[in-house]
């Protein structure tokens, strides 16, 4: 089975704080994607990766940074954390071939204070 | 643009009542349809998909159909159990590796 591992299922930060979040998958999949989850919004994409050192912006990449330097990793970055950026923030990955799924992380729910 | 409606929930049923959780999409050609599950404190878990029209993705009881000329992929359950409870989302692929995902559907089963 397709493992999608986020670092942090809780985390609580302070405003201003430079905030990471981290995804590991160890499926060889070329594409990882960083969501963010509120009610009644849906699944919005942050930003997308398709491979090493590659990005690009999602709907809402505002205030948000990405990283890729190894395949199975992929780092989301909130450089100055607002209040507003309080959500669950998903991790997905799928193989770079159209028609296919991508596989989620169970989440990390973050509260900025 | 391209998108994905779904009903809005919560759903409510009974034990053993029969399910059904409408998805309408927007798109030109023919996209990849999903339907994922959320259970409570997880992530999304990939329930069912379609690659064409006509296509019947199944899955743990769960069906859904590709249906090109009303461009919806509703989900069907004959008998919903109280593990069915959770938040349901339809997905359609989008510029090859993307999902545009609706707003989902929380279905509450009760016994």
């Amino acid at each position: 089975d397709v493992k999608v591992t986020q670092s942090s299922r809780y985390l609580v930060k302070r405003t201003g704080e430079k905030v990471f979040l981290e995804c590991v998958q160890d499926m060889d999949h070329e594409n990882m994607f960083w969501y963010r989850q509120d009610p009644g919004l849906g699944l919005r994409l942050i930003y997308f990766s398709y491979d090493v050192k590659m990005k690009e912006k999602g709907d809402i990449p505002e205030g948000y940074s990405v990283s890729r330097e190894k395949k199975e990793r992929f780092s989301l970055i909130l450089e100055s954390a607002s209040t507003n950026q309080t959500s669950m923030y998903l991790c997905a990955s799928s193989y770079h071939r159209t028609g296919q799924p991508q596989h989620f992380g169970d989440g990390t729910r973050l509260s900025i204070l | 643009g391209d998108s994905v409606t779904q009903m809005e929930g919560p759903v409510t049923l009974s034990e053993e009542a029969f399910l059904t959780i409408n998805c309408t999409y927007t798109a030109t050609g023919y996209p990849s349809l999903f339907w994922y599950v959320q259970y409570p404190g997880e992530g999304l878990q990939l329930l069912l998909k379609a690659t064409k029209a006509d296509d019947k993705g199944s899955n743990k009881g769960f069906e859904a159909t590709y249906r090109k000329e009303t461009t919806s992929f509703h989900l069907e359950k004959g008998s919903v159990q109280v593990s069915d409870s959770a938040v349901y989302f339809c997905a359609r692929a989008y510029n090859t590796d993307k999902l545009i995902f609706g707003t989902g559907t929380r279905l509450q089963v009760f016994p």
